[in-house]
This record gives structure tokens, C-alpha cells and sequence, in this order.
């Protein structure tokens, strides 16, 4: 079983500030995908790389997949209370769809 | 597109009874659909991989029979959760992977099963 650990668990700051989300293997993905769940709600697909390298920029959110397609992060610039929420991050080893789910990290953005 | 809706979205059902969750593809076909469960301020656990057509594949330490799963169609899997106890309560929620070749997974709303 590959292990995808993600960092930090939660993370609390206040609007305009800006944080990074990281997600961590030993071993190679084919691709990786970034999730935001809300409370009482299935998670909604923000983004899917694939590239060693690639850099993704959704608005105020950069993901960035690592060289070696083993680690990837989400940057979000100027945070907002509208990005609260537990971002998931989820590695696609097989090509075959089934997906390893990081622990996720709670964000908390507070006005 | 890729829309994912699951049926019902709560449930309370009482302990020795079994109940049917419902997981639609609203507008695309998915030969592959999955189902998790999640507690509390915790990740999804992947619980099986249903394949239309075949018998769903489950992971380690789910029981298939406590957990049963059929891929009738090509928009629709269910989960029926057999003798239901308080311990089954969680969050179910299931995906599919759509029809672009990306192998990308579309996660339904989720469904709030409370054994009492």
C-alpha cells in the first residue's frame, strides 16, 4: 500500500494570508489529484496533474505536481473564508482509476 | 457534465435491518464506479470498486457480504448495507470515473447512515 501523507492536518489563519498544503510519497504517481470537501458533502475535484513538474493555477490556487510525480502542493494566495474546507489529496498509481487518499487538511479561514 | 448523485442522502434505519444506498451517473456512462466510507474530520476509506457487469472487488477488511454492492447499468450502483449496527453509522459516499478517458472520479453528495 502506497502512503500519500499529507501536511499539515489543519491549518488556521486569517483572510488575506496565504498557505501551502503538502502531499508526500515514496512512491510514483501517474497522476494526482487535488479535492475541497465541506461538511455533509462529497468532495469536489479542483484540479488533476499528471506531468513531473507541471504547475496548475486555478484563480488564487497553484498546484504544483514534484518532479519525480511523488509529491505535489497547493499554494492558496490571499485566502479567502469562502476556501474553508478539508482539502483532499489523492494518487493515482495504477492508471486505473483507484485513487489513495492523503489524510487531508482541515483549512480554517477566519474574516 | 460528470454529475454524481446518490440516493438517499440520510437515512436512519434501526440496528438488524439493511439498507440500499443508491449511486447515479447523471449524464455520462461509468463502467467503474467505487464506494467509500468516511467518519468524522477523517479521509475517505475506499471500500470496493464496482464494475458493471462483474463482481465488485472489495478491499482488505471489508466484509462483502455485510457490504453488498451491485453495478446493474452503466449509470447506476448500489450499496446495501445487510443487518445494519450502530458501528456501520458513518458517511457513505461513492464516485465514478467518467467517460473522457482520464480516469478522473466524480464524487456524489453523500449519503448520512445512522443505525439506532
Amino acid at each position: 500500500t502506497q502512503l500519500l501523507e499529507q501536511s499539515p492536518q489543519f491549518l488556521s489563519i486569517q483572510e488575506g494570508e496565504n498557505l501551502t498544503v503538502y502531499c508526500n510519497s515514496s512512491s510514483v504517481f501517474s497522476s494526482l489529484q487535488w479535492y475541497r470537501q465541506e461538511p455533509g458533502e462529497g468532495p469536489v475535484l479542483l484540479v488533476t496533474v499528471v506531468t513531473g513538474g507541471e504547475v496548475k493555477k486555478l484563480k488564487r490556487l497553484t498546484f504544483q505536481f514534484g518532479d519525480a510525480r511523488k509529491d505535489s502542493s497547493l499554494h492558496i494566495t490571499a485566502a479567502q473564508p469562502g476556501d474553508t474546507g478539508l482539502y483532499l489529496c489523492a494518487g493515482d498509481s495504477d492508471s486505473w482509476g483507484k485513487l489513495q487518499f492523503g489524510a487531508g487538511t482541515q483549512v480554517v479561514v477566519t474574516p | 457534465g460528470a454529475v454524481v448523485s446518490q440516493h438517499p442522502s440520510r437515512v436512519i434505519c434501526k440496528s438488524g435491518t439493511s439498507v440500499k444506498i443508491e449511486c447515479r451517473s447523471l449524464d455520462f456512462q461509468a463502467t467503474t464506479m467505487f464506494w467509500y466510507r468516511q467518519f468524522p474530520k477523517q479521509s475517505l476509506m475506499l471500500m470496493a470498486t464496482s464494475n458493471e457487469g462483474s463482481k465488485a472487488t472489495y478491499e482488505q477488511g471489508v466484509e462483502k457480504d455485510k457490504f453488498l454492492i451491485n453495478h446493474a447499468s452503466l449509470t447506476l450502483s448500489t450499496l446495501t448495507v445487510t443487518s445494519a449496527h450502530p458501528e456501520d453509522s458513518s458517511f457513505y459516499i461513492c464516485s465514478a470515473i467518467g467517460d473522457r478517458g482520464t480516469y478522473e472520479q466524480y464524487f456524489g453528495p453523500g449519503t448520512r447512515l445512522t443505525v439506532t
